[in-house]
C-alpha cells in the first residue's frame, strides 16, 4: 500500500522568502511518480511539478523546486521568493501501482507581508 | 480553451435523493477520476476510468455509481445509501492511464445535504 506523510499542518512564511514543504513517502513499486498540488481557497486543485522516481535531477517549475532524496523517500517542495497569491493549500501526492492517486493531507501556508 | 468543466459549483440535496455531478473534459484524455475532499484532509478516490465504458471503483466507492459513454464525460451520481455525501468532490482526467501521468482537475461541486 501506498502512504503519503505531510507532517506540517500549517506555516507562515514572509513575502520574499523561501518555504520548504515536507512530505516523505512510502511504497513497494520500484516506479512512481510524485506530485505536488496548489489548493487556492476556491478549491480547485492546481498541479505545480513533478518528479519521477528514475528521474535523475530534481524538478524545477519556475519559483517550486522538488527536493527528491530517493533513500530517504521524501520530496520535499521548495517554494522560491514567496508571493502573497501563494497563501494556499499544498498537498502531496503519489503515483504508483493500480493508476491512482495517493494524497497527503496537505499544508496551510499562509505568506505575510 | 481546453479544460475540465464541473457543474453544478453548489449543490443541496435532501436526505434520500439522488444527484448526479457533472464532469466534461475536452482535453482529449483517456483516463478520468473522481476524489472526494472532508474539510481539513486530502483527497480520497471514489472511482476512475481509464477507457470509454469501463470503469473501476476507488477506495471509497460505497453509495456511489458512474458511466462512462463518451470520452468526454464521467458523470457521478450520490446515491441515497451514501451515509454522508457532504463534502467537496473533484473531477480529474490524465491523457495516459498510468498513475505516474500527471491528473488535471477541474473546478469541482460543493455537495451539501440538508
Amino acid at each position: 500500500a501506498q502512504k503519503i506523510t505531510q507532517t506540517q499542518p500549517g506555516m507562515f512564511v514572509q513575502e520574499k522568502e523561501a518555504v520548504t514543504l515536507d512530505c516523505t513517502y512510502d511504497t513497494s513499486d520500484p516506479s512512481y511518480g510524485l506530485f505536488w498540488y496548489k489548493q487556492p481557497s476556491s478549491g480547485e486543485m492546481i498541479f505545480l511539478i513533478y518528479q519521477g522516481s528514475y528521474d535523475q535531477q530534481n524538478a524545477t517549475e519556475g519559483r517550486y523546486s522538488l527536493n527528491f532524496q530517493k533513500a530517504r523517500k521524501s520530496a520535499n517542495l521548495v517554494i522560491s521568493a514567496s508571493q502573497l497569491g501563494d497563501s494556499a493549500m499544498y498537498f502531496c501526492a503519489m503515483g504508483a501501482a493500480g493508476n491512482k492517486l495517493t494524497f497527503g493531507g496537505g499544508t496551510r501556508v499562509l505568506v505575510k507581508p | 480553451d481546453g479544460g475540465i468543466t464541473q457543474s453544478p459549483k453548489y449543490l443541496f440535496r435532501k436526505e434520500g435523493q439522488n444527484v448526479t455531478l457533472s464532469c466534461e473534459q475536452n482535453l482529449n484524455h483517456d483516463a478520468m477520476y473522481w476524489y472526494r475532499q472532508d474539510p481539513g484532509q486530502g483527497l480520497r478516490l471514489i472511482y476512475y476510468s481509464q477507457i470509454v465504458n469501463d470503469f473501476q471503483k476507488g477506495d471509497i466507492a460505497e453509495g456511489y455509481s458512474v458511466s462512462r459513454e463518451k470520452k468526454e464525460s464521467f458523470p457521478l451520481t450520490v446515491t441515497s445509501a451514501q451515509k454522508n455525501p457532504t463534502a467537496f468532490y473533484l473531477c480529474a482526467s490524465s491523457a495516459g492511464q498510468l498513475s505516474t501521468d500527471t491528473q488535471y482537475f477541474g473546478p469541482g461541486t460543493r455537495l451539501t445535504v440538508l
